[in-house]
């Protein structure tokens, strides 16, 4: 089974901080998605990537980078925490074509 | 551009009642369709999909199947269980919008016993 490891389940960082996201998968997908998973506003795409050093921007990238310097790699960068960003972070990986295989989530809260 | 529209929740159940959660699309060409299932704490699985007309998918005694004309895939159980309390999300993907996964908002679903 295709495995997508996020680093962290839970985060705790201050406001303006800096922060990394870290997402691996072992499958050799060529794409890779954050997402941020909010009450009633379902899952958003932030970033994804179709390969390395490939990044497209999703619907509410504002605020965030991402990096993908290594094909089972993709790092979600908070520039600035602010406290809007306190969410659930949702990597996934898939083949073209095919579903995506979630990771487990990391829920970060920004004080 | 795509659209998944889904029932919004909760819907609260007794154990062995008929499920059903609603989802209809809008979108360019011909989409693939999935369900995912989201339990508490953990990300999305995905349940079951299909990839063309009239495709049947299942898994876990849950069903979907896409209809083309009425552009739905519904989510259907026969008997639920207390272990399928969890959210449910309706997604499809089109080559159009680059295979891009786009979700519906879910669907939180308690089975009481």
């Amino acid at each position: 089974d295709v495995k997508v490891t996020q680093s962290s389940r839970y985060l705790v960082k201050r406001t303006g901080e800096k922060v990394f996201l870290e997402c691996v998968q072992d499958m050799d997908h060529e794409n890779m998605f954050w997402y941020r998973q909010d009450p009633g506003l379902g899952l958003r795409l932030i970033y994804f990537s179709y390969d390395v050093k490939m990044k497209e921007k999703g619907d509410i990238p504002e605020g965030y980078s991402v990096s993908r310097e290594k094909k089972e790699r993709f790092s979600l960068i908070l520039e600035s925490a602010s406290t809007n960003q306190t969410s659930m972070y949702l990597c996934a990986s898939s083949l073209v074509g095919n579903g995506y295989t979630f990771g487990s989530g990391t829920r970060l809260t920004v004080v | 551009g795509d659209s998944v529209t889904q029932m919004e929740g909760p819907v609260t159940l007794s154990e062995e009642a008929f499920l059903t959660i609603n989802c209809t699309y809008t979108a360019t060409g011909y989409p693939s369709l999935f369900w995912y299932v989201q339990y508490p704490g953990e990300g999305l699985q995905l349940l079951l999909k299909a990839t063309k007309a009239d495709d049947k998918g299942s898994n876990k005694g849950f069903e979907a199947t896409y209809r083309k004309e009425t552009t739905s895939f519904h989510l259907e159980k026969g008997s639920v269980q207390v272990s399928d309390s969890a959210v449910y999300f309706c997604a499809l993907s089109s080559k159009a919008a680059g295979n891009k996964l786009t979700f519906g908002g879910g669907t939180r679903v308690l089975v009481k016993p």
